[in-house]
This record gives C-alpha cells, structure tokens and sequence, in this order.
C-alpha cells in the first residue's frame, strides 16, 4: 500500500465549480505539503500545513492530523489552474518527503 | 524569491554516456534533493544532501552518483547512462529540517531527459 494515496487520479470540471482533491498518508509526519505542477513540469508550493487550515486566494487547504487526511479545495476554478496537483508528507526511512501520484485537474471553460 | 535552476531543460543522450545534471540555488540552503519523475509513479528521491561534500541515498540510488563541492550546487551523474533513465530529473532545496520541524521545498523547472 502506499504510504501517501491521492484521489481522485484525474478531474474534469466546468470552469466556476468547487474542487476537490483528497489526500490519505499512513505514515506520522511533522508537515504536509500540496504542490501544484503546470504542464512543462516546474513544480510550486501551494502549502506547508501541520494542523487545521491555510487558504491563499481561492485556495484552501484543511488536515485532520487524527483521520491522517488533507483536502485540497479550489473555488471558482479556472483553466488556468488546470495541472497536476501532489500532495507529500515527510516520513519514509530518512524523514524526507513521500509524494502521493498526483490529480491531473481539467478545468474546462 | 528563492531561485533553482537546472542546466538544461531538455536532454538527448546516448547508451553509455556520462551525463551529468546541474543544480544550482541561490538561497543558502543546507539541503538539496534530486528526484525522478515518471508517470504513475510519482517523485522519487534518487539523492540527497544535507551539507557541503555529504550525501545521503534515497529511495532508488542505483546507476546515480551526485557531488556536492559547493553549498549552492548539487550535481547528479548518471556513470553510464541506459535507456530505463529516461526521465524528468527534478531537484530541489530547503533550509535544514530541525527535529520535529519541517521546511518548504524549492523545485528547479526540470529537465527531461532522453537516453536513446
């Protein structure tokens, strides 16, 4: 099983609607991270969060340390953010970052 | 703003060349990670260091070899290249994790890599 599980894989929406990315770990860890990489594969850090919940703009980012789970929420979405969005927690052997798989998000206009 | 930068964005190799991979950063950082990105699989740690000439193997190390003379670069070397390399090579730095604490990762735009 792996350690830090994203879903859905891949998202289509309408350009207006609220999203939704899930991210489940397995492992204890001190932060969690959601990044959000645009098709050429430069990689951004949307959030670092250990408790409770961040937003930045139409971005908003909830954990719940006890169900080991984080949400990634975008309202009023865009094509522009359309582009893969990973979600990683420190942990593994050395207590660098475990990256889930990713969610491929579509927005459509 | 903190800046990574990677040599080359897009790369075109042959079997059995030594092919080497730049980074540089230009915030102090203590720790700099090289991964590898491939569909379905995610980021994966190839190396890591966490200060000047000290390296740490990561999750799939095997066929790499990296180099760290100076705190702002860290370089990846593939000794030999084959084509189960080809890959987005992603690398990446942060200011030293205390214990029990955590700090925000850097990425460098990628290069992709193709050995043919």
């Amino acid at each position: 099983k792996n350690e830090v599980e994203q879903s859905p894989q891949n998202l289509t929406a309408q350009e207006g609607e609220f999203i939704t990315i899930n991210c489940s770990y397995s492992v204890g860890i001190s932060a969690l991270h959601w990044l959000q990489q645009h098709p050429g594969g430069g990689i951004v850090s949307l959030f670092m969060l250990s408790s409770g919940k961040k937003k930045h703009g139409r971005l908003i980012a909830t954990i719940n340390i006890q169900e080991k789970h984080s949400s990634l929420h975008i309202t009023a979405s865009h094509p522009r953010d359309s582009a893969v969005y990973i979600c990683a927690v420190y942990g593994g052997s050395q207590g660098n970052l475990i990256f889930g798989k990713g969610t491929k998000l579509s927005v459509k206009p | 703003d903190v800046k990574v930068t990677q040599s080359s964005r897009y790369l075109v190799k042959r079997t059995g060349e030594k092919v080497f991979l730049e980074c540089v950063q230009d915030m102090d950082h203590e720790n700099m990670f090289w991964y590898r990105q491939d569909p379905g699989l995610g980021l994966r740690l190839i190396y890591f260091s966490y200060d000047v000439k000290m390296k740490e193997k990561g999750d799939i190390p095997e066929g790499y070899s990296v180099s760290r003379e100076k705190k702002e670069r860290f370089s990846l070397i593939l000794e030999s290249a084959s084509t189960n390399q080809t890959s987005m090579y992603l690398c990446a730095s942060s200011l030293a994790r205390l214990s029990g604490g955590s700090y925000e990762q850097y990425f460098g735009p990628g290069t992709r890599l193709t050995v043919t």
